[in-house]
């Protein structure tokens, strides 16, 4: 069981747009900075969004994140095929020592 | 280009330690503000936060693991290790070398590719 929640799965068609739900808590995402990881089969993650809603360089504008309380939102827009890929939240928690959590993983299907 | 490598046992027998190497090229482990870490998946799970340590020394340990985990770091080598003691087949996975960088905000922007781990007797 993840720290943080997140859907196992979404789906969407090419050239729409989809958001994927973190849900975390007072001591995580209340406090702290949320990343986002998307993570091809067979690859290690790369960062999408970082500092809740900034792109590091070479990530689309069609990826955005944002936050409000304990939860955060990634949302991608103009769906492409190459988007599919696994998507983990992921912050700081200060529960008995500072640590990194991250969520469940949401499973994108581009249909 | 800042890389980093994971290296070590692709085996590992159950109640062995476990030791992983970091070898990483481009950064020094002595300028403020960096970090270098891992991060495990087991097949077809989510990620989990193991250890970082700073260039100041300071470390950080996933609460759960804190009994059995070590991190080191040589910086004349370029190197970051991790022990993890008493290895069991749950701890089968990928493991992953981070670097964190204050300047770059809270994520870890740069992976090494990742090592797997098996522990089977």
């Amino acid at each position: 069981q993840s720290v943080l929640t997140q859907p196992p799965s979404v789906s969407a068609a090419p050239g729409q747009r989809v958001s994927i739900f973190c849900s975390g808590g007072t001591s995580n995402i209340g406090k702290h900075y949320v990343s986002w990881y998307q993570q091809l089969p067979g690859t290690a993650p790369k960062v999408v969004i970082y500092d809740d809603n900034k792109r590091p360089s070479g990530i689309p504008d069609r990826f955005s994140g944002s936050k409000s309380g304990t939860s955060a939102i990634l949302a991608i827009t103009g769906l492409q095929t190459g988007d599919e890929a696994d998507y983990f939240c992921g912050t700081w928690d200060d529960t008995l020592s500072p640590h990194v959590v991250f969520g469940g993983g949401t499973q994108l299907t581009v249909l | 280009q800042i890389t980093l490598r994971e290296s070590g046992p692709s085996l590992v027998t159950p109640s062995q330690t476990l030791t992983l190497t970091c070898t990483f090229s481009n950064f020094s482990l002595n300028t403020d503000g960096l970090g270098v870490g891992f991060v495990r998946q087991p097949p077809g799970k989510t990620l989990q936060f193991l250890a970082l340590i700073y260039w100041d020394d300071d470390r950080r340990y996933s609460p759960s693991l804190r009994t059995r985990l070590t991190i080191t770091k040589d910086t004349s080598q370029n190197q970051v290790v991790l022990t993890m003691a008493d290895m069991h087949p749950v701890d089968t996975g990928t493991y992953y070398c981070v670097q964190y960088a204050s300047s770059e905000g809270t994520a870890f922007h740069i992976w090494g590719p990742g090592t797997v781990v098996t522990v089977s007797s």
